[in-house]
């Protein structure tokens, strides 16, 4: 079973703040996905990374596919109150998907 | 113009009952899925098809059946419903097979909040 674990699990900050989250496993993807999710509604795709280092922007958020293919970063700058939700990875191999346990955020402004 | 969407968003029902749940995409895509996200927010795949064919079968039970009449529907029927299968249910759906390379992800519905009561 491929497992990705995301750090940190909640995550509180103020509005203004930088923070990162993780996503790591053991196993190589070929390629990974990050998504948010707010209540009552379904995962929105944020990005997919396929190449090993690979860094790809989205205005203040900043991802980063790890050089093994094992692990991603989430980067967000200035984060806003609008960035609050459920953020979660999700690493693919052979047609199937597996998702991180997700990490909560919440911006306060 | 709903990219996704699925129906009922929510169903309540008793145990034993048997009920089904739709799913539509007009994004022209290849394949569609039903994930199960639980109380704790993890997603697990249960199926996938394939331009009407099953490609991924997770370990799920007998009780549930996917139902794929074009590429453009995926339904989920359930049968003799458990207190176990209370979850929030979403249809997803992505170009193609999500494989080496391609660079795909999901778009999903909105997700039907299912309580067995």
């Amino acid at each position: 079973t491929q497992l990705l674990e995301q750090s940190p699990q909640f995550l509180s900050i103020q509005e203004g703040e930088n923070l990162t989250v993780y996503c790591n496993s053991s196993s190589v993807f070929s390629s990974l996905q990050w998504y948010r999710q707010e209540p009552g509604e379904g995962p929105v795709l944020l990005v997919t990374v396929v190449t090993g280092g690979e860094v790809k922007k989205l205005k203040r958020l900043t991802f980063q596919f790890g050089d093994a293919r094992k692990d991603s970063s989430l980067h967000i700058t200035a984060a806003q109150p609008g960035d609050t939700g459920l953020y979660l990875c999700a690493g693919s191999n052979a047609g199937k998907s597996t998702f991180g346990d997700g990490t909560t955020l919440t911006v306060k402004p | 113009d709903t990219a996704v969407s699925q129906t009922p968003k929510y169903l309540v029902t008793q145990m034993g009952n048997d009920k089904s749940i739709k799913c539509e995409q007009n994004l022209g895509h290849d394949t569609m899925y039903w994930y199960k996200q639980d109380s704790k927010k993890f997603l697990k795949i249960m199926f996938s098809y394939n331009n009407k064919e099953l490609i991924i079968n997770e370990t799920v039970p007998n009780r549930f059946s996917p139902k794929s009449p074009d590429k453009a529907h995926l339904n989920l029927h359930i049968n003799s419903l458990e207190l176990g299968d209370s979850a929030v249910y979403f249809c997803a759906s992505s170009q193609a097979l999500i494989r080496a390379g391609s660079g795909y992800g999901y778009t999903f519905g909105s997700g039907t909040r299912l309580t067995v009561v």
